[in-house]
């Protein structure tokens, strides 16, 4: 069974450009989140689906950051304008949608983003 | 007051030893508890999860945890070369209706010295 997808693995940009990443979930998983991870810290969570809608996007910087899931399955992020402070790994996860037992998250190989 | 808080080492075992990784939580109404593993440059990888009170074993590994004081640990016996990396204490509280946080504490990174 494949795990989670997550492309580009790596992004260089200059500061005020665009940028988006992808993400495609394990087939079955109807919730899918995307962290945020930076140097020696733990993951935070960006936004939380549960199929194509957003759940928990209370951490999500909105001036910058979206995201859209449109048909409940693969994810994108997108930062316009990026800043020299979002460089950071940016980790997609899914899971088992709620009710159906334990809350195993499986992460993504992330994407390391920096911002020049 | 962070809400999850874990020492961030690094933790030196040598080989063999057992290996003593803790957690504290500042949230009383927390419920379900995980242990992930991340190795240097890829992604956390789960490990453990416990929900009650006490043991609960897996091979290697032993969660505890004491919702009284408000801890969760994790031992890992015979440690191995192999278990060099950080753990990450993740802490999940339901807000009803499907809702729920889980939140991260920063990680120990574990050195299993052969």
């Amino acid at each position: 069974e494949a795990g989670v997808v997550q492309s580009p693995r790596y992004k260089i940009i200059e500061k005020k450009q665009p940028v988006a990443f992808w993400c495609n979930p394990i087939s079955g998983h109807n919730t899918l989140y995307w962290y945020l991870q930076n140097l020696g810290q733990g993951p935070e969570l960006l936004i939380r689906y549960e199929n194509e809608e957003a759940v928990d996007d209370s951490q999500l910087p909105k001036d910058r950051f979206s995201a859209e899931r449109l048909k409940g399955v693969d994810s994108t992020l997108k930062i316009q304008p990026a800043e020299l402070g979002d460089s950071a790994v940016y980790l997609c996860a899914s899971s088992l949608g709620p009710g159906q037992g334990v809350y195993e998250q499986y992460f993504g190989p992330g994407t390391r983003l920096t911002v020049t | 007051q962070k809400e999850v808080e874990q020492n961030s080492g690094p933790l030196s075992v040598p080989e063999g030893a057992i290996a003593s990784l803790n957690c504290t939580y500042s949230d009383r109404g927390s419920q379900s508890f995980f242990w992930y593993r991340q190795y240097s440059g890829k992604s956390p990888e789960l490990i453990m999860f416990i929900y009650s009170n006490g043991d609960k074993e897996d091979g290697r590994f032993t969660a505890q945890l004491n919702k009284a004081s408000q801890y969760v640990s994790l031992l890992i016996r015979d440690s191995q070369p192999s278990d060099s990396a950080t753990y990450l204490c993740a802490v999940k509280r339901d807000s009803g209706a499907g809702s729920y946080q889980l939140t991260f504490g920063k990680g120990t990174k574990l050195s299993v010295i052969p």
